[in-house]
């Protein structure tokens, strides 16, 4: 079983509705990130929360919103979807671990988001 | 403004031979930097990660390059194999404040043709 799983793989959604992207993870991680692609562009990170009572904004989280539902759940929620917002949303997790360990991230399969 | 650079959108190589990705990064606060592949509908995967105060790091068939004055890193995949084609990603993040965050370049496109 896939150690980062998201919820749906594809959606179609019009303009104007409330969509909800969901994350959740078995690795046992603190971390989880919320990050967006663009075709032919790299991953930008829209929230990030580095435990269930801390949530932080990031690079482009206009328009977005997170719940931190549990330490294996991370939830994205479109309030009111726009066509701008059509791409490939992934989430990561991480675990900083011991020190000197870089706290790499790994990544759910992605869920693909189309706005009419 | 980019932070980070991958200048070849793509990059075809012959099965066997050796595929070089670059990439090149502006902020000299970046202390780890990271590859990833990504196949078709997946996310991406964690591949290898160098400190800055390596130069190079070795994992089988994959290295990782590290030139800090130049601000550039390449990622050697020998000998290389049609399982290897996908889109890698370079990523770099710094330490303190921020450190969790991860600037990614846009992929490079590799495909090896058997």
């Amino acid at each position: 079983d896939a150690d980062v799983t998201q919820t749906p793989r594809n959606r179609i959604t019009k303009t104007g509705k409330r969509i909800m992207l969901e994350c959740s993870q078995t690795k046992g991680h603190d971390r989880m990130y919320w990050y967006r692609q663009d075709p032919g562009l790299g991953l930008r990170l829209i929230y990030y929360s580095f435990d269930v009572k801390d949530i932080n904004k990031g690079e482009i989280s206009d328009g977005y919103s997170v719940s931190r539902q549990a330490q294996a759940k991370f939830s994205l929620s479109l309030e009111s979807a726009i066509p701008n917002q059509t791409a490939l949303y992934f989430c990561a997790t991480s675990d900083p671990g011991l020190a000197g360990d870089i706290d790499t991230q790994y990544f759910g399969p992605g869920t693909r988001l189309t706005v009419l | 403004d980019q932070q980070v650079k991958q200048n070849s959108p793509s990059l075809s190589v012959q099965e066997g031979r050796i595929s070089i990705l670059n990439c090149d990064y502006t902020n000299s606060m970046f202390d780890y930097f990271l590859w990833y592949k990504k196949y078709p509908a997946e996310g991406p995967t964690f591949l290898i990660s160098i400190s800055s105060i390596k130069d190079k790091n070795e994992d089988g068939r994959f290295t990782v390059f590290l030139n800090k004055s130049a601000k550039h890193l390449s990622l050697h995949i020998v000998p290389s194999q049609p399982g290897d084609s996908a889109v890698y990603f370079c990523a770099a993040k710094g330490t303190g404040a921020g450190s969790y965050q991860l600037t990614f370049g846009k992929g490079t496109k590799l495909s090896v043709i058997p």
